[in-house]
């Protein structure tokens, strides 16, 4: 999706081992957004982001952390992978107030 | 709190056919809605949003959308659906007084399929 892309498209690793993925922007929106997609949750919101180095919770954030010291990426990594975190993980971008959001492509993560 | 809810895992209609799918909301202010579609191993892409206004919202590939206060509701329809309408669509709200991180709440997906 053009201004956001997110890598890697596809990765495996295995339980316990960390891993990182990244979502880079090219639009300077100020709002990111990490969201988990799963069968029958939908999406699910994992962290978010209103600026550099301001980061806060969604409503699934355990196991996972942020980091945002630029503002055009934002950083989620998985402490110690687990298979409950075998998933899709998409991040999008918002200008804020009555704007949507703008999805990357997606991120496929297993863990085995 | 914000929530959206989609009551219908799947809707099936022929080529041709007017089509609707359904969302409900709850929010404590004002709702700002967005309808988004998704296509197999695709990110999600807009469709349409409502913020104030007409509460009939047309967006993009001939897709509407109807807003409801009374009934809390904002359907998706299509006068007349093709094949390359089969999609997952996403509804999402946010609240109007939900502070300034401007997040979304997504419903749990609507898989569309039209048959030819």
């Amino acid at each position: 999706d053009a201004g956001i892309t997110q890598s890697p498209r596809h990765k495996v690793t295995e339980t316990g081992t960390p891993v990182t993925l990244r979502c880079h922007q090219t639009e300077n929106h100020r709002y990111m957004y990490w969201y988990r997609q799963d069968p029958g949750h939908g999406l699910r919101l994992i962290h978010y982001s209103y600026g550099v180095k301001d980061t806060d919770k969604g409503e699934v954030s355990d196991g996972y952390s942020v980091s945002r010291s630029k503002t055009e990426d934002f950083l989620l990594t998985l402490e110690s992978a687990t298979s409950s975190q075998t998933s899709v993980y998409f991040c999008a971008i918002s200008e804020g107030f009555n704007y949507g959001y703008t999805f990357g492509s997606g991120t496929r993560l297993t863990v085995v | 709190a914000q929530s959206v809810a989609q009551p219908e895992d799947q809707v099936n209609v022929a080529e041709g056919n007017p089509l609707t799918v359904k969302c409900t909301y709850s929010v404590s202010g004002n709702p700002y809605l967005f309808w988004y579609v998704q296509y197999p191993n695709r990110g999600l892409q807009f469709l349409l949003k409502y913020i104030t206004g007409d509460n009939l919202v047309k967006g993009s590939y001939g897709f509407e959308a109807e807003f409801n206060k009374s009934q809390t509701s904002f359907h998706l329809k299509k006068p007349s659906a093709l094949v390359s309408d089969s999609a997952l669509y996403f509804c999402a709200v946010r609240d109007e007084s939900g502070g300034s991180n401007y997040k979304l709440t997504f419903g749990k997906g609507t898989l569309l399929t039209v048959n030819p």
